[in-house]
Protein backbone atom coordinates (compact mmCIF):
# COMPACT_ATOMS: atom_id res chain seq x y z
CA UNK A 1 0.00 0.00 0.00
CA UNK A 2 1.12 3.52 -0.83
CA UNK A 3 2.17 5.37 2.49
CA UNK A 4 1.57 9.11 3.66
CA UNK A 5 3.92 11.19 5.63
CA UNK A 6 2.32 13.75 8.23
CA UNK A 7 4.15 15.76 11.13
CA UNK A 8 2.83 14.86 14.09
CA UNK A 9 1.76 17.76 15.47
CA UNK A 10 0.86 21.76 14.37
CA UNK A 11 -0.11 24.51 15.86
CA UNK A 12 -2.43 27.71 14.58
CA UNK A 13 -4.19 30.65 15.96
CA UNK A 14 -7.62 31.30 15.90
CA UNK A 15 -9.00 32.95 12.98
CA UNK A 16 -5.67 32.55 11.20
CA UNK A 17 -5.28 29.78 7.81
CA UNK A 18 -4.03 26.67 8.71
CA UNK A 19 -2.37 24.32 5.98
CA UNK A 20 -1.68 20.88 7.15
CA UNK A 21 0.96 19.30 4.93
CA UNK A 22 1.17 15.36 3.19
CA UNK A 23 3.79 13.83 1.20
CA UNK A 24 2.56 10.53 -0.54
CA UNK A 25 5.69 9.78 -2.81
CA UNK A 26 4.91 6.59 -4.09
CA UNK A 27 1.36 7.28 -5.19
CA UNK A 28 -0.14 5.37 -8.12
CA UNK A 29 -2.28 6.84 -10.58
CA UNK A 30 -5.26 5.40 -9.81
CA UNK A 31 -4.98 6.45 -5.41
CA UNK A 32 -7.36 9.23 -4.68
CA UNK A 33 -5.79 11.34 -1.76
CA UNK A 34 -8.89 11.79 1.39
CA UNK A 35 -8.68 13.90 4.54
CA UNK A 36 -10.31 12.96 7.49
CA UNK A 37 -10.05 14.37 11.03
CA UNK A 38 -11.26 12.70 14.68
CA UNK A 39 -12.14 15.28 17.61
CA UNK A 40 -12.27 13.64 20.81
CA UNK A 41 -14.26 11.15 21.93
CA UNK A 42 -15.93 10.84 18.09
CA UNK A 43 -15.25 8.68 15.16
CA UNK A 44 -13.55 10.36 11.92
CA UNK A 45 -15.61 12.56 10.22
CA UNK A 46 -14.35 13.21 5.88
CA UNK A 47 -13.24 15.95 5.25
CA UNK A 48 -12.32 16.20 1.53
CA UNK A 49 -11.01 13.93 -1.22
CA UNK A 50 -9.38 14.56 -4.76
CA UNK A 51 -7.49 12.70 -7.63
CA UNK A 52 -5.67 15.65 -9.46
CA UNK A 53 -7.38 19.10 -9.24
CA UNK A 54 -7.60 21.09 -6.52
CA UNK A 55 -11.13 20.60 -4.38
CA UNK A 56 -12.92 23.00 -2.49
CA UNK A 57 -16.02 22.21 0.01
CA UNK A 58 -17.50 24.30 2.70
CA UNK A 59 -15.05 22.59 5.23
CA UNK A 60 -11.71 22.81 3.30
CA UNK A 61 -10.01 22.96 0.26
CA UNK A 62 -6.96 20.40 -0.73
CA UNK A 63 -4.30 21.45 -2.89
CA UNK A 64 -2.56 18.63 -5.21
CA UNK A 65 1.24 19.40 -6.27
CA UNK A 66 1.40 18.64 -10.37
CA UNK A 67 3.32 15.59 -9.79
CA UNK A 68 0.97 14.39 -6.95
CA UNK A 69 3.48 13.54 -4.89
CA UNK A 70 2.51 15.44 -1.86
CA UNK A 71 -0.97 17.59 -0.95
CA UNK A 72 -2.49 20.31 1.33
CA UNK A 73 -5.55 20.71 3.28
CA UNK A 74 -6.32 23.85 3.47
CA UNK A 75 -8.34 25.12 6.54
CA UNK A 76 -9.15 28.84 5.82
CA UNK A 77 -10.24 30.25 8.93
CA UNK A 78 -9.28 28.17 12.03
CA UNK A 79 -11.61 28.16 14.97
CA UNK A 80 -11.53 26.10 18.32
CA UNK A 81 -14.05 23.55 16.74
CA UNK A 82 -11.14 22.62 14.30
CA UNK A 83 -8.82 21.17 16.64
CA UNK A 84 -8.70 17.38 15.84
CA UNK A 85 -6.26 14.94 14.51
CA UNK A 86 -6.36 14.95 10.99
CA UNK A 87 -5.59 11.94 8.90
CA UNK A 88 -4.04 12.26 5.13
CA UNK A 89 -4.87 8.67 3.54
CA UNK A 90 -4.43 7.41 -0.03
CA UNK A 91 -7.70 5.19 -1.26
CA UNK A 92 -7.09 2.75 -4.39
CA UNK A 93 -9.67 2.03 -6.99
CA UNK A 94 -12.17 -0.65 -5.89
CA UNK A 95 -12.63 -3.78 -7.88
CA UNK A 96 -16.19 -5.27 -7.12
CA UNK A 97 -14.86 -7.28 -4.45
CA UNK A 98 -12.47 -5.13 -2.57
CA UNK A 99 -13.38 -2.55 -0.70
CA UNK A 100 -9.95 -1.19 -0.30
CA UNK A 101 -10.76 0.75 2.91
CA UNK A 102 -8.89 3.11 4.63
CA UNK A 103 -5.54 2.82 6.19
CA UNK A 104 -5.10 5.22 8.41
CA UNK A 105 -1.83 6.35 9.75
CA UNK A 106 -1.23 8.49 13.21
CA UNK A 107 -2.23 11.95 11.12
CA UNK A 108 -1.31 15.21 12.69
CA UNK A 109 -2.79 16.89 15.93
CA UNK A 110 -3.45 20.04 15.45
CA UNK A 111 -3.93 22.45 18.00
CA UNK A 112 -6.13 26.03 17.67
CA UNK A 113 -5.56 28.01 20.53
CA UNK A 114 -7.36 31.53 21.07
CA UNK B 1 -31.54 9.85 8.34
CA UNK B 2 -29.62 10.06 11.50
CA UNK B 3 -26.52 8.96 10.35
CA UNK B 4 -23.93 5.78 10.98
CA UNK B 5 -25.81 4.48 14.77
CA UNK B 6 -23.02 2.22 16.68
CA UNK B 7 -24.91 0.61 20.18
CA UNK B 8 -23.77 0.47 23.12
CA UNK B 9 -21.35 3.74 23.05
CA UNK B 10 -19.87 1.89 26.45
CA UNK B 11 -19.23 -1.90 27.33
CA UNK B 12 -17.30 -2.95 30.25
CA UNK B 13 -16.99 -6.81 30.60
CA UNK B 14 -14.59 -9.39 32.31
CA UNK B 15 -12.02 -11.19 30.89
CA UNK B 16 -13.38 -14.17 29.20
CA UNK B 17 -16.82 -13.48 28.47
CA UNK B 18 -18.49 -12.88 24.94
CA UNK B 19 -19.88 -9.15 23.54
CA UNK B 20 -21.98 -8.25 20.91
CA UNK B 21 -21.65 -4.65 19.20
CA UNK B 22 -24.45 -3.73 16.33
CA UNK B 23 -24.08 -0.92 13.74
CA UNK B 24 -26.89 0.73 11.99
CA UNK B 25 -25.48 1.80 8.60
CA UNK B 26 -26.61 4.64 6.22
CA UNK B 27 -29.36 3.39 4.58
CA UNK B 28 -28.92 3.40 1.20
CA UNK B 29 -24.96 2.75 1.95
CA UNK B 30 -23.76 -0.78 0.10
CA UNK B 31 -20.89 -1.00 2.09
CA UNK B 32 -19.66 -1.63 5.64
CA UNK B 33 -16.44 -1.33 7.61
CA UNK B 34 -15.52 -2.29 11.09
CA UNK B 35 -12.41 -0.95 12.83
CA UNK B 36 -10.59 -1.08 16.14
CA UNK B 37 -8.50 2.06 17.33
CA UNK B 38 -6.48 1.88 20.61
CA UNK B 39 -5.49 5.06 22.34
CA UNK B 40 -2.53 7.16 20.36
CA UNK B 41 -3.40 5.30 17.31
CA UNK B 42 -4.96 5.80 14.01
CA UNK B 43 -8.17 3.22 13.51
CA UNK B 44 -6.88 -0.20 12.36
CA UNK B 45 -9.06 -1.89 9.58
CA UNK B 46 -10.53 -5.39 10.14
CA UNK B 47 -13.27 -6.21 8.04
CA UNK B 48 -15.63 -4.88 4.88
CA UNK B 49 -19.08 -6.37 3.64
CA UNK B 50 -20.94 -5.47 0.62
CA UNK B 51 -24.50 -5.82 1.01
CA UNK B 52 -24.22 -9.48 2.86
CA UNK B 53 -21.23 -10.22 1.77
CA UNK B 54 -18.12 -10.23 4.01
CA UNK B 55 -15.63 -9.50 1.12
CA UNK B 56 -12.57 -8.73 3.30
CA UNK B 57 -10.53 -9.52 6.56
CA UNK B 58 -7.28 -8.02 8.16
CA UNK B 59 -5.22 -10.40 9.78
CA UNK B 60 -6.00 -8.68 13.05
CA UNK B 61 -9.63 -10.34 12.87
CA UNK B 62 -8.61 -13.71 14.81
CA UNK B 63 -10.77 -16.53 14.89
CA UNK B 64 -12.86 -15.10 18.40
CA UNK B 65 -13.45 -12.24 16.32
CA UNK B 66 -16.65 -12.59 14.21
CA UNK B 67 -19.53 -9.92 12.21
CA UNK B 68 -22.44 -10.53 10.13
CA UNK B 69 -24.15 -8.61 8.07
CA UNK B 70 -27.59 -10.24 7.45
CA UNK B 71 -29.92 -8.77 4.65
CA UNK B 72 -27.06 -6.06 3.53
CA UNK B 73 -28.80 -3.99 6.51
CA UNK B 74 -27.59 -3.71 10.04
CA UNK B 75 -24.16 -4.96 11.07
CA UNK B 76 -23.09 -7.20 14.23
CA UNK B 77 -19.32 -8.02 15.66
CA UNK B 78 -18.74 -10.54 17.74
CA UNK B 79 -16.13 -11.01 20.56
CA UNK B 80 -15.62 -13.93 21.52
CA UNK B 81 -13.91 -15.19 25.03
CA UNK B 82 -12.69 -11.59 25.44
CA UNK B 83 -9.07 -10.40 26.59
CA UNK B 84 -7.64 -7.08 28.18
CA UNK B 85 -6.27 -6.85 24.56
CA UNK B 86 -9.20 -6.34 23.48
CA UNK B 87 -10.20 -3.39 24.94
CA UNK B 88 -10.67 -0.25 22.22
CA UNK B 89 -12.46 1.71 20.45
CA UNK B 90 -14.46 -0.27 17.77
CA UNK B 91 -16.05 1.94 15.06
CA UNK B 92 -18.36 1.53 12.18
CA UNK B 93 -18.33 3.37 8.70
CA UNK B 94 -20.83 3.33 5.88
CA UNK B 95 -19.97 4.78 2.58
CA UNK B 96 -21.71 4.29 -1.31
CA UNK B 97 -20.22 2.18 -3.54
CA UNK B 98 -18.09 4.21 -5.64
CA UNK B 99 -14.51 5.97 -4.79
CA UNK B 100 -16.01 9.57 -5.29
CA UNK B 101 -17.52 10.00 -2.41
CA UNK B 102 -16.13 9.69 1.70
CA UNK B 103 -16.75 7.41 4.65
CA UNK B 104 -19.51 8.21 7.55
CA UNK B 105 -18.39 6.71 10.39
CA UNK B 106 -19.99 6.24 14.00
CA UNK B 107 -19.05 7.14 17.32
CA UNK B 108 -18.15 3.83 18.14
CA UNK B 109 -18.16 1.46 20.56
CA UNK B 110 -15.41 1.57 23.81
CA UNK B 111 -15.10 -1.85 25.23
CA UNK B 112 -13.35 -2.15 28.32
CA UNK B 113 -12.15 -5.24 29.39
CA UNK B 114 -10.98 -6.29 33.04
Amino acid sequence: DAKTTQPNSMESNEEEPVHLPCNHSTISGTDYIHWYRQLPSQGPEYVIHGLTSNVNNRMASLAIAEDRKSSTLILHRATLRDAAVYYCILRGFSNSNSGYALNFGKGTSLLVTP
Amino acid sequence: DTGVSQNPRHKITKRGQNVTFRCDPISEHNRLYWYRQTLGQGPEFLTYFQNEAQLEKSRLLSDRFSAERPKGSFSTLEIQRTEQGDSAMYLCASSERTENYGYTFGSGTRLTVV
